[in-house]
């Protein structure tokens, strides 16, 4: 099973800030096979990147993935006030895993 | 677009059962799989397994394999997830949600997950 850990746990930044999350991953993810989602509390996840770097319909432009291997990373490059929630990655090279998630926070 | 919306919370005691359901609504149902994602409370989400209705393939989490049954009823666009042998630690939020899939006629492989059901609170005490 692949193993995936998000850094940081928690990320405090302010609005309009630059913020950048990892996942890395125990085993080499096959062709990036690599999504990103968002959670808003009491809500159900939604899909922001999939293929590592492929944004998903609708999904701003401030939002953007990439990595490849074992290395992945999601930016948001200027954080709007609805931004600050919690973000997890999946992989789908073998049986799908997911990280344990960043949580955004204003700082 | 398509919509899955899942059926009530549940309450059940430790070694019952308890079947949630997904049923879909606004696209084609058969040829997208749908699969079973939970969220234990304050934790991060686990898949179980999932089916690609068309021909009737699963494809499950290791961890659940003997206790989790998924099948979908094509008729009414239904996707349904059976755990048994429930204990506390099965106390989550359960999703559905669809996925391209890549499949044949004879396997299945997950891909990622869009859209997602707003999620069945499962609460297992005794």
């Amino acid at each position: 099973e692949i193993v995936l850990t998000q850094s940081p746990g928690t990320l405090s930044l302010s609005p309009g800030e630059r913020a950048t999350l990892s996942c890395r991953a125990t085993q080499s993810v096959s062709s990036s096979y690599l999504a990103w989602y968002q959670q808003k509390p009491g809500q159900a996840p939604r899909l922001l990147i999939y293929g590592a770097s492929n944004r998903a319909t609708g999904i701003p432009d401030r939002f953007s993935g990439s990595g490849s291997g074992t290395n992945f990373t999601l930016t948001i490059s200027r954080l709007e006030p609805e931004d600050f929630v919690v973000y997890h990655c999946q992989q789908y090279g073998s049986s799908p895993t997911f990280g344990q998630g960043t949580k955004v926070e204003i700082k | 677009q398509v919509q899955l919306v899942q059926s009530g919370a549940e309450v059940k005691k430790p070694g019952s059962s308890v079947k949630v359901s997904c049923k879909a609504s606004g696209g084609t149902f058969s040829n997208y799989a749908i699969n079973w994602v939970r969220q234990a409370p304050g934790q991060g989400l686990e898949w179980m397994g999932g089916i690609i209705p068309i021909f009737g393939i699963s494809k499950y989490a290791q961890k659940f394999q003997g206790r989790v049954t998924i099948a979908t009823d094509e008729s009414t666009s239904t996707a349904y997830m059976e755990l048994s042998s429930l204990r506390s630690e099965d106390t989550a939020v359960y999703y559905c949600a669809r996925d391209r899939g890549w499949y044949s006629s004879s396997w299945y492989h997950p891909t990622w997950f869009d859209p997602w059901g707003q999620g069945t609170r499962v609460t297992v005490s005794s």
